[in-house]
């Protein structure tokens, strides 16, 4: 069965620094991995979609990574901004019905 | 472009009342969509997920049930109410040529 971690669970940094938020996954025949973000009350809003057979995906500011041999991605946040403030979850696809499969978030505090 | 909506926005409901939530995507055909449920200090699990008119797939063992009545439309039912059935609901869609899945604004449900 597949398990999604993301370390740290909460995160506060003040504003400007670069940060990383890391997503562990169990089982790596994975199909697509997606990142998200989540503003408290509200839906998600995708930010990046990894497919299997790539490295990374950029997107402005932000940079995510996936190595499946270790079973891991990273987001990485250039030059953070108050408005990243959120939760990130990854979500992992792991066949054609595309189902995700969710870590429990790390919640972003990026101080003014 | 597409979008995806969702309604009630919140409800509030008593203990052993029916339930009807709706969401419909607009701007494109043939979609997989998808239930997931938020519980409160709990991550996002998946519910039920649709590949066309009619084919409901559940995930978890549960008092809810889905319909697709309509290509763009999914409704989440539930004939009565426990307490344990109060989250965050959210819907989302897929289109199979590209496998990111975008979410809805959700249904905020309060058993009492």
């Amino acid at each position: 069965k597949q398990e999604v971690t993301q370390i740290p669970a909460a995160l506060s940094v003040p504003e400007g620094e670069n940060l990383v938020l890391n997503c562990s996954f169990t089982d790596s025949a994975i199909y697509n991995l997606q990142w998200f973000r989540q503003d408290p009350g509200k839906g998600l809003t995708s930010l990046l979609l990894i497919q299997s057979s790539q490295r990374e995906q950029t997107s402005g500011r932000l940079n995510a990574s996936l190595d499946k041999s270790s079973g891991r991605s990273t987001l990485y946040i250039a030059a953070s901004q108050p408005g990243d403030s959120a939760t990130y979850l990854c979500a992992l696809q792991m066949d054609s019905s595309y189902k995700l499969i969710f870590g429990s978030g790390t919640r972003l505090l990026v101080r003014p | 472009s597409q979008t995806i909506h969702q309604w009630p926005a919140t409800l509030v409901q008593p203990v052993g009342s029916p339930l009807s939530l709706e969401c419909t995507v607009e701007g494109t055909s043939n979609p997989n969509l998808y239930w997931y449920r938020q519980a409160a200090g709990r991550g996002l699990q998946l519910l039920f997920y649709s590949v066309g008119i009619g084919q409901i797939s559940s995930e978890v063992p549960q008092n809810l049930s889905a319909s697709r009545p309509q290509d763009r439309q999914f409704i989440l039912s539930s004939k009565k109410l426990l307490l344990s059935d109060s989250g965050f609901y959210l819907c989302a869609w897929t289109m199979t040529s590209y496998n990111e899945q975008f979410f809805g604004p959700g249904t905020r449900l309060t058993v009492l």
